[in-house]
């Protein structure tokens, strides 16, 4: 069973500080993406990654940058939180045409 | 621009009514259409459609998509109080990227 795991369930951080989430799988996929859901928005993609030291841009990647040094291994980086990055966080793994596998979210709240 | 849109939103059933959620898209390049369950945490997989009119079954659920019109149903018969999740669409493009809907919030009383 591939496992996606995410190194916090809940962050509580201040406006401004730097935040990194930490997402790892122990599958060897190459594609790694980040998520964030809110409430009728649905999910959206930040960032996502083919391989190690590549990113791409998702549809909200202002605010935020992203880490690939190792295969296994994808952070998300918010530069200066601010509120309106509150939110559930999720990190995915896949390999080629495989769905997606999620991890079990980080609930970020920036006060 | 490229959109997946599910409805209905919400949904209330009683235990052992059948459920259809449906889901809709606007994606070009298309590769694949996804399910997922997601309760109080990960979204887990339940279904990848990638031909029309084949319907994949997991006990009381199913799915089927129609590329042609471009949409894709999921059936839940025999609701129990366990199916009570929010419901993903997915749609995946040949760039390996996943849009998602936003979900139907599904709720079954006993």
């Amino acid at each position: 069973d591939v496992k996606v795991t995410q190194s916090s369930r809940y962050l509580v951080k201040r406006t401004g500080e730097k935040v990194f989430l930490e997402c790892v799988q122990d599958m060897d996929h190459e594609n790694m993406f980040w998520y964030r859901q809110d409430p009728g928005l649905g999910l959206r993609l930040i960032y996502f990654s083919y391989d190690v030291k590549m990113k791409e841009k998702g549809d909200i990647p202002e605010g935020y940058s992203v880490s690939r040094e190792k295969k296994e291994r994808f952070s998300l980086i918010l530069e200066s939180a601010s509120t309106n990055q509150t939110s559930m966080y999720l990190c995915a793994s896949s390999y080629r045409a495989s769905p997606l596998h999620f991890g079990n979210g980080t609930r970020l709240t920036v006060t | 621009e490229d959109k997946v849109v599910q409805s209905p939103l919400s949904l209330v059933v009683h235990e052992g009514d059948t459920v259809t959620l449906n889901c809709s898209y606007e994606v070009t390049n298309f590769r694949s259409l996804l399910w997922y369950k997601q309760e109080k945490k990960a979204p887990t997989f339940l279904f990848m459609l990638t031909s029309s009119g084949i319907e994949k079954k997991s006990g009381r659920l199913s799915s089927i998509l129609d590329k042609k019109e471009l949409f894709s149903i999921l059936n839940i018969t025999a609701t129990q109080t366990g199916d009570s999740a929010v419901y993903l669409c997915a749609v995946e493009h040949t760039g390996n990227q996943f849009y998602f809907g936003t979900g139907t919030s599904l709720t079954v009383i006993p």
